[in-house]
């Protein structure tokens, strides 16, 4: 059973702070990765996908990926409320496979 | 402009019911998904079509019945409905399957109540 985990919060921080939101997965041949954002009520928008060992940064968001670890991470600098949502992981093993979503974790943020 | 729409947006019906939500992208894509959302939050792929051909065909009750008319409609259908049915579906869309890079655009999502 391929399972993506995530600590479901709810993460809490600042306004300016930087979140931290973490992702392990269980299949080693995982290939692409994937930090999808859901506000409440709404459907899932994608914010970051990663597909090679190390960081990859876009605005003030950071994914970083160790597949020897077989962890990503988001980091989200200069965190304001409205990023306050739930922050889901999801992770493709070959192409053609499904993704395989994490419960998310909800993030937070006050100001 | 609507990328990924579904109909309809709630859904309230009585346990035993038969019901469809339907979806339409217009971004040309290839791949359509459903997705079940339940009330934790846990969003799990129901089925995958590709240009009119199921290619993910997960656990799922055979209640459920996937349509694809055409690459840009992929339409569910439930037999029988029962309370456990109750949840957000989602319908998805990316350009193709065979890339690992692929991004899905999800839908508004379909509020499904089993009363």
């Amino acid at each position: 059973q391929k399972e993506v985990e995530q600590n479901s919060g709810p993460l809490s921080v600042p306004e300016g702070a930087i979140a931290s939101l973490n992702c392990t997965y269980s299949d080693r041949v995982s290939q692409s990765f994937f930090w999808y954002r859901q506000y409440s009520g709404k459907s899932p928008e994608l914010i970051m996908s990663i597909y090679s060992n190390g960081d990859k940064e876009d605005g003030r968001f950071t994914a970083q990926l160790n597949k020897a670890s077989q962890y990503v991470s988001l980091l989200i600098r200069d965190s304001q409320p409205s990023d306050s949502a739930t922050y889901l992981c999801a992770v493709r093993g070959q192409a053609g496979t499904a993704l395989i979503f994490g419960k998310g974790t909800t993030l937070s943020v006050s100001s | 402009d609507t990328a990924v729409s579904q109909t309809p947006k709630y859904l309230v019906t009585q346990m035993g019911n038969d019901k469809s939500i339907k979806c339409e992208q217009n971004l040309g894509h290839d791949t359509m998904y459903w997705y079940k959302q339940d009330s934790k939050k846990f969003l799990k792929i129901m089925f995958s079509y590709n240009n009119k051909e199921l290619i993910i065909n997960e656990t799922v009750p055979n209640r459920f019945s996937p349509k694809s008319p055409d690459k840009a409609h992929l339409n569910l259908h439930i037999n029988s409905l029962e309370l456990g049915d109750s949840a957000v579906y989602f319908c998805a869309s990316s350009l193709r399957t065979s890339g690992v890079s692929e991004t899905q655009y999800f839908g508004p999502g379909t509020r499904l109540l089993v009363l």
